[in-house]
């Protein structure tokens, strides 16, 4: 079945250091890729979407590229703040099933 | 205001109870989730319902019944709680199939 691989965390930075969380998928026909972030004691937010290969999503500094061709949606920022220590969830969305699978989540700590 | 809803925000109880768990979203969305979140943070679809219609059921045991009286609400009723039903429940809701979700606080429930 369709599937999500993340990086393992926790991911420990300095501010403004160069994000990188990888993400991977398996799936049959053609998902929609997310990635969504939840801060502590909190819902998970939305952070970004593609929904085609090579759609760029971004939101708030952060970008993802759906590449076909690897299976891949890895998240980038160029200089994280302290204000970005979350977790972060990528998932696809199956166009026949309507589900969400999630990846185990990868938490990110940024220190000053 | 708030789109997704979730009440209570924390739930703790013993084993054997019976409790349930309300999501109101204002959205106007047509399709409603659960989803449930591990100890780990694996988060992984439980029901799913479009316009009051049971859409998707993962393999949930049957102590777990969904009950949407309107397209607005989609309720949690749980019977015969467990040890291992201790989690966080996320609601969430789309407008139409396969789009994006937004996703409630989440209800903390700690069964003893």
């Amino acid at each position: 079945g369709d599937s999500v691989t993340q990086m393992e965390g926790p991911v420990t930075l300095s501010e403004e250091a160069f994000l990188t969380i990888n993400c991977t998928y398996t799936a049959t026909g053609y998902p929609s890729l997310f990635w969504y972030v939840q801060y502590p004691g909190e819902g998970l937010q939305l952070l970004l979407k593609a929904t085609k290969a090579d759609d760029k999503g971004s939101n708030k500094g952060f970008e993802a590229t759906y590449r076909k061709e690897t299976t891949s949606f890895h998240l980038e920022k160029g200089s994280v703040q302290v204000s970005d220590s979350a977790v972060y969830f990528c998932a696809l969305s199956d166009r026949d099933t309507d589900k969400l699978i999630f990846g185990t989540g990868t938490r990110l700590q940024v220190f000053p | 205001d708030t789109a997704v809803s979730q009440t209570p925000k924390y739930l703790v109880t013993q084993m054997g109870n019976d409790k349930s768990i309300k999501c109101e979203q204002n959205l106007g969305h047509d399709t409603m989730y659960w989803y449930k979140q591990d100890s780990k943070k694996f988060l992984k679809i439980m029901f799913s319902y479009n316009n009051k219609e049971l859409i998707i059921n993962e393999t949930v045991p049957n102590r777990f019944s969904p009950k949407s009286p309107d397209k607005a609400h989609l309720n949690l009723h749980i019977n015969s709680l467990e040890l291992g039903d201790s989690a966080v429940y996320f609601c969430a809701s789309s407008q139409m199939i396969r789009r994006e979700q937004f996703f409630g606080p989440g209800t903390r429930l700690t069964v003893l």
